[in-house]
């Protein structure tokens, strides 16, 4: 059963970099499988952040690009996201999802539970 | 960039059918993915490639997709599928490539 968690800090400062990492388990992060981040604001809908692959290859929404990092590490069999220079803005539940799908048919077919990260001084 | 667009609510009683739509430009040429979110709870999908099922998922979840609509279908609805229900395509076309609808509150009556 694939099972995703997501953890890092609950609270971050205004202008610093929010980082949280993806723990993966029962299923290997080197399989043919991209890993996303989504988050969802108090109240609002989802917004997708970015994925990554195996290989280190990511994409991100171009209106969050400039400040987000997605990374993985194979041998701890998890992935991390930074997302610098934060404001109450990036007040979020934040989640992790591995993608499945083919052919530019991509869906999330398991999520972690999430984890609420504050924006606040 | 890609829109989808989504009705803020639906209701609908207890044993009838509830119809979510998600409205996009030729939407049909597009695959179309459903998730499940209740309250304080990760979304769930609960169907992908249109109509198609995970496993676990009820045969009363279903979806259909067509011209500029796609629709998720749940039928004999239970209380306990009160929830947001959002729409999902991968959009190739922009560069956003991951597109979600702005979400649909289900309440049973």
């Amino acid at each position: 059963q694939v099972q995703l968690q997501e953890s890092g800090p609950g609270l971050v400062k205004p202008s610093e970099t929010l980082s949280l990492t993806c723990a993966v388990s029962g299923y290997s992060i080197n399989s043919h499988h991209y890993w996303g981040w989504i988050r969802q604001s108090p109240g609002k809908g989802l917004e997708w952040i970015g994925s990554i692959y195996q290989s280190g290859y990511t994409n991100y929404n171009p209106s969050l690009k400039s400040r987000v990092t997605i990374s993985v590490d194979t041998s701890k069999n998890q992935f991390s996201l930074k997302l610098s220079s934060v404001t109450a803005a990036d007040t979020a539940v934040y989640y992790c999802a591995r993608r499945s799908g083919y052919d530019l048919d991509y869906y999330f077919d398991y999520w972690g539970q999430g984890t609420l990260v504050t924006v606040s001084s | 960039s890609y829109v989808l667009t989504q009705p803020p609510s639906v209701s609908v009683a207890p044993g009838q059918t509830a119809r979510i739509t998600c409205g996009g430009n030729s939407i049909g040429s597009k695959s179309v993915h459903w998730y499940q979110q209740r309250p304080g709870q990760a979304p769930v999908l609960v169907v992908y490639d249109d109509s198609d099922r995970p496993s676990g998922i009820p045969e009363r979840f279903s979806g259909s997709n067509s011209g500029n609509t796609a629709t998720l279908t749940i039928s004999r609805v239970e209380a306990g599928d009160e929830a947001d229900y959002y729409c999902q395509v991968w959009d190739s076309s922009s560069a956003h490539y991951v597109v979600f609808g702005g979400g649909t509150k289900l309440t049973v009556l």
